[in-house]
């Protein structure tokens, strides 16, 4: 079973610059999750989407980030305009459930360095 | 707003040894409780998770996690070490109930260094 599929892997960019980060679920995959990982710290949740629409984006940027989740499959992040302090790894999980039973599958991160 | 704090940033352990990951919660009524792990250049993994029921609970590579209500927290142990458990661990929170808004909240890792 293929896994959780991100790209690019890394991204740099220069401030006030945009970016787009990609992820593609395992299939069939009902919950999709975007977490902003900072160095040294633990996956922040930014936007949670159950098939195509969104759940929770309490704690997205709305000012400079976007999400979109087509069809309820493949889903992009947006950053526009990208600040210093977005500098961080852009994790995407899925589950197969609606409900949270703590069985994320993870990908392997988009790394973003904003300079 | 529910937290969780990992109190030990860093922990050393000689391959071989226990190990104990400390993890307290901060939440109105009992949560879901997870821990997971960060291999380097490997997206995170499920190494258990705690409902409901018996408060010890095992789970994947020989890992066990104790929930105490009283103490608010969430221990992973280990009873013996191997080098390939050197990873960066963390402590996970969820509201139970499911539905809706339920994404993790983790806490901010604990970095395991194994010793020959």
């Amino acid at each position: 079973e293929a896994g959780v599929a991100q790209s690019p892997r890394y991204k740099i960019i220069e401030k006030r610059q945009s970016v787009a980060f990609w992820c593609n679920p395992i299939s069939g995959h009902a919950t999709l999750y975007w977490y902003q990982q900072i160095l040294g710290q633990g996956p922040k949740l930014l936007i949670q989407f159950q098939n195509n629409g969104v759940v929770d984006d309490s704690q997205l940027p709305k000012d400079r980030f976007s999400a979109e989740r087509l069809k309820g499959v493949d889903s992009t992040l947006k950053i526009q305009p990208a600040k210093l302090e977005d500098s961080a790894v852009y994790l995407c999980a899925s589950s197969p459930y609606a409900t949270n039973t703590g069985e994320l599958f993870f990908g392997e991160g988009s790394r973003l360095t904003v300079l | 707003a529910q937290s969780v704090t990992q109190p030990d940033i860093h922990i050393t352990v000689s391959e071989g040894a226990s190990l104990e990951l400390r993890c307290n919660y901060s939440y109105g009524a009992t949560p879901y409780l997870f821990w997971y792990v960060q291999s380097p250049g490997q997206g995170l993994q499920l190494l258990l998770k705690y409902f409901s029921g018996d408060t010890l609970v095992q789970g994947i590579k020989g890992f066990e996690a104790e929930f105490k209500r009283s103490q608010s927290s969430f221990n992973l142990r280990k009873p013996s070490v191997h080098w390939s458990d050197a990873a960066e661990y963390f402590c996970a929170v969820a509201p139970s109930g499911g539905g809706g808004a339920d994404g993790l909240t983790f806490g901010k890792g604990t970095h395991l260094i194994i010793q020959p």
